[in-house]
């Protein structure tokens, strides 16, 4: 079946540094959506990117889907405190409905 | 603001109990799904759930989990009986239309201990 991979699962950084992750998918997907989840709370909808090799940003985070989508990478420049947490990626499982194949997730440490 | 809300947030439970879990997705969202989160296996899909009917709950091992969506304001998880390999954070997420575009929006979970 449809995988999502991660990797690594974990990432520590000094507050300050440039952080990049990426996610990788076994099939060609329709689009790719990133979720972030704090520590002890909920996944909370990112973004979504839908075309080949779309870049979006939010403030310090670049999101980029990959020309073939396949993959995604998510860079966060000059990392704060306020980042930490998992930063999940997903992708649909069919495209005909909204079930998504969830990556494990990347769990970000800053340290001040 | 709207939200999905699930109850109880929390609950530790003997070996054996029944447990049971409930979700409110947002008002008018016709979409939900179970998911069950562990360290070891992360984010799985247990069950989904369209205009209250289930489509897919092939992820939900059988034997001892249901759920249902009574009505469209609630929808539940139950384990009976529940074992401590259940111990997991279980979340509810909603979503305006079961479209692969769309947003899940995740409740709070329930963290459930199994002893």
């Amino acid at each position: 079946g449809q995988q999502v991979m991660q990797i690594p699962q974990y990432q520590h950084v000094q507050e300050g540094e440039d952080f990049t992750t990426y996610c990788n998918s076994s099939t060609t997907l329709s689009n790719i959506q990133w979720y972030k989840q704090r520590p002890g709370g909920h996944p909370v909808f990112l973004i979504q990117l839908v075309k080949s090799g779309e870049v979006k940003k939010q403030k310090r985070l670049t999101f980029q889907f990959g020309e073939a989508k396949k993959n995604s990478s998510l860079h966060i420049t000059a990392t704060q405190t306020t980042d930490v947490g998992t930063y999940f990626c997903a992708g649909p499982m069919t495209g005909a409905n909204s079930k998504l194949t969830f990556g494990k997730g990347i769990t970000l440490s800053v340290r001040p | 603001d709207a939200r999905v809300t699930q109850t109880p947030r929390h609950k530790v439970t003997e070996m054996g109990q029944e447990v049971t879990m409930r979700c409110q997705p947002i008002l008018g969202h016709n979409t939900v799904f179970w998911y069950r989160q562990t360290m070891m296996q992360g984010l799985e899909l247990l069950a989904y759930f369209r205009n209250r009917a289930p489509l897919d709950d092939s992820g939900m091992p059988k034997d001892r989990f249901s759920a249902e969506m009574p009505d469209a304001t609630l929808a539940t998880l139950k384990i009976q009986p529940s074992e401590p390999r259940d111990s997991a954070v279980y979340f509810c997420a909603s979503l305006a239309r079961d479209s692969p575009t769309d947003t899940q929006y995740f409740g709070p979970g329930t963290r459930l201990t199994v002893l």
